[in-house]
């Protein structure tokens, strides 16, 4: 079955940096685009970015654009988040989730359980 | 950016009762609306796809419809374990977004 298993989530100042990781199992990864989305405590959820099967193209929400990085190595099945100059608004659970479609996006079917990104002093 | 305003926020309901959530778009997205429910510490689940199109393992109470701008999710005949917070979602355009969400509660 889908598996997708998000870490590097934790606890880093703000200016800092942070590198998350969704480790995908079940099906074909190369095949698929991928999506981040984060929830902060208590809210809804929000889009952060996407990325095409073959990383040749990424799309970011405005809120994270030129702080966040998404990537992806399709030969060890995991998508990445390179998250810097990181603010308090960016305390949220971090989802990684898969796209059915490879150059075009269409909707996220499975979610991994999160990681917790928590910007504090 | 594409607002999508879902009502009501909160709704309280009985066992087997119908209940109706809405989703309305800030301008037309077509059919590319979709569906998740998120249990409480769990991630979100995709219910419905493209307004009206069923997922695979989802229980056939679930059932969604419209297009351009409303949209509707019907849970018929509800059980207590879809107590859960819903969204709509569009992938119409970028940004992606989603909608405020609706917990519905079971009395």
């Amino acid at each position: 079955q889908v598996q997708l298993v998000e870490s590097g989530g934790g606890v880093v100042q703000p200016g800092g940096s942070l590198r998350l990781s969704c480790a995908a199992s079940g099906f074909t990864f190369r095949n698929s685009g991928m999506h981040w989305v984060r929830q902060a405590p208590g809210k809804g959820l929000e889009w952060v970015a996407f990325i095409w099967h073959d990383g040749s193209n990424k799309y970011y929400a405005d809120s994270v654009r030129g702080r966040f990085t998404i990537s992806r190595d399709n030969s060890k099945n995991t998508l990445f988040l390179q998250m810097n100059s990181l603010r308090a608004e960016d305390t949220a659970i971090y989802y990684c989730a898969n796209d059915p479609c490879a150059g075009n996006i269409c909707y996220s079917i499975y979610w991994g359980q999160g990681t917790l990104v928590s910007v504090s002093s | 950016e594409i607002v999508l305003t879902q009502s009501p926020d909160f709704q309280s309901v009985t066992p087997k009762e119908k209940v109706t959530i809405t989703c309305r778009a800030s301008q037309s997205i077509g059919h590319s609306l979709h569906w998740y429910q998120q249990k409480p510490d769990q991630s979100p689940k995709l219910l419905i796809k493209y307004a009206s199109q069923s997922i695979s393992g989802v229980p056939s109470r679930f059932s969604g419809s419209g297009s351009g701008t409303d949209f509707t999710l019907t849970i018929n005949s509800l059980e207590a374990e879809d107590a859960a917070t819903y969204y709509c979602h569009q992938s119409s355009n970028l940004p992606l977004t989603f909608g405020g969400g609706t917990r519905v509660e079971i009395k």
